[in-house]
């Protein structure tokens, strides 16, 4: 089973459009993430929600908005795609330190990407 | 603030040499320190981290790291590269408070030669 899992994997889309990435964890962990990797391999975090709480918002524009309809689940949703947009997001989940649990080292576990391209 | 630098972005050895990747942190407080490895078009796996324990670390696939506080580095280091540790490397920072954000370095394309 997949721990972390993201779809679509790849998206081809116009400029303009609104488009949405969805991710799950089934590892039981209460705290997700955004991340954005350009075409240079930075990685900048862009949210974080813990048990369904947005906790981290990174500078991130207003076209982009993230969902967590529960802690297992967060989506991000994209309005009015620019070609700076064009990128691969990757999803991450962790298990805060201050749940406590086996896992309160910090260590983020990292869907496979979703690789967005603006036409 | 954390930060993260890996010095090189490139690194090139030939199989079976010694691998060495740099990386040096900023933090005003004790980090939990990470190296994670991105393969071709795949997610981020992890290496090995650091977390305050022991301060020469062992990960996966032969990698080990050594938490320097006086260098203020967290260098990973592997003794006889293979064809298959050909990857992107990232070393990255979290801050030890309640939620776990993760500050990642530039990241390190090491290539492997026969």
């Amino acid at each position: 089973d997949t721990a972390v899992s993201q779809t679509p994997k790849y998206l081809v889309t116009q400029m303009g459009n609104d488009k949405s990435i969805k991710c799950e964890q089934n590892l039981g962990h209460d705290t997700m993430y955004w991340y954005k990797q350009d075409s240079k391999k930075f990685l900048k975090i862009m949210f974080s929600y813990n048990n369904k709480e947005l906790i981290i918002n990174e500078t991130v524009p207003n076209r982009f908005s993230p969902k967590s309809p529960d802690k297992a689940h967060l989506n991000l949703h994209i309005n009015s795609l620019e070609l700076g947009d064009s990128a691969v997001y990757f999803c991450a989940s962790s298990q805060s330190r201050l749940a406590g649990g086996s896992s309160r080292t910090g260590e983020l576990f990292f869907g496979e990407g979703s690789r967005l391209t603006v036409l | 603030a954390q930060s993260v630098t890996q010095l090189g972005s490139h690194v090139s050895v030939s199989e079976g040499a010694l691998v060495l990747l740099r990386c040096n942190y900023s933090s005003s407080v004790p980090p939990y320190l990470f190296w994670y490895v991105q393969y071709p078009n795949q997610g981020l796996q992890l290496l090995l981290k650091y977390t305050s324990a022991a301060t020469l670390v062992k990960g996966i696939n032969g990698f080990e790291a050594e938490f320097k506080k006086s260098e203020t580095s967290f260098h990973l280091t592997k003794p006889s590269a293979h064809m298959s540790d050909a990857a992107e490397y990232f070393c990255a920072v979290s801050v030890m408070g309640g939620y776990n954000k993760l500050i990642f370095g530039a990241g390190t394309r090491l290539a492997v030669h026969p």
